[in-house]
């Protein structure tokens, strides 16, 4: 059964820096890994989609990289923004469903 | 483009009733899948509409009905609603079947049920 986890739950840092979130998944065959946000009280809106078969994917300041063999996946956002506060969630595709994970809460400081 | 639609944003259901969501997808979108987040589980996967069909369902009881029609707009339906079922149900939209594995989903605000 495919299992999704995100760490840390929550992380505050000053603006301008760059950060990493990591999402892990305990089975390996899936055929895709997306990340996105979601603000408050709102839906989620997609940000990139790894495929199975890609090692990373670039969008403007955000890169996702997937390791399917250690069963992770990495967002890294550069030079962070008061804007990209929100919660970040990986999903994983997985046996015709996504996963998702709990998510990272993330607060950029002015 | 009109993005994904839902519909009533919030509402307020007591145990026993049984309330219907609609989700209009993305115009040329045939795929509709929907969600549930609540705080405790998170977001949980609970079925996908495809062409009329429903291909692929999550660990939910049978209370948790949908349907698709041949404009591809959903409906989901739960029936003898239980305080538990509160929550922020999402659904997306997106060209192809989730199981093709390359489709960017798009996804609706949301209906906020709560259950007294």
């Amino acid at each position: 059964k495919q299992e999704v986890t995100q760490i840390p739950a929550a992380l505050s840092v000053p603006e301008g820096e760059n950060l990493v979130l990591n999402c892990s998944f305990t089975d390996s065959a899936i055929y895709n890994l997306q990340w996105f946000r979601q603000d408050p009280g709102k839906g989620l809106t997609s940000l990139l989609l790894i495929q199975s078969s890609q090692r990373e994917q670039t969008s403007g300041r955000l890169n996702a990289s997937l390791d399917k063999s250690s069963g992770r996946s990495t967002l890294y956002i550069a030079a962070s923004q008061p804007g990209d506060s929100a919660t970040y969630l990986c999903a994983a595709h997985s046996n015709y469903q996504l996963i998702w994970g709990a998510g990272t809460k993330l607060i950029i400081k002015p | 483009k009109a993005g994904v639609t839902q519909t009533p944003r919030y509402l307020i259901k007591t145990r026993g009733q049984q309330v219907t969501l609609s989700c209009s997808p993305i115009s040329g979108h045939r795929s509709v899948s929907w969600y549930q987040q609540t705080p405790g589980q998170g977001l949980q996967f609970l079925f996908e509409y495809f062409s009329e069909t429903q291909r692929n369902k999550g660990n939910f009881p049978g209370r948790f009905s949908g349907r698709q029609f041949s404009n591809s707009r959903s409906e989901m339906n739960v029936s003898t609603l239980e305080l538990g079922d509160s929550a922020l149900y999402l659904c997306a939209s997106s060209q192809g079947q989730l199981s093709s594995g390359a489709n960017v989903l798009t996804f609706g605000a949301g209906s906020r049920l709560t259950v007294l």
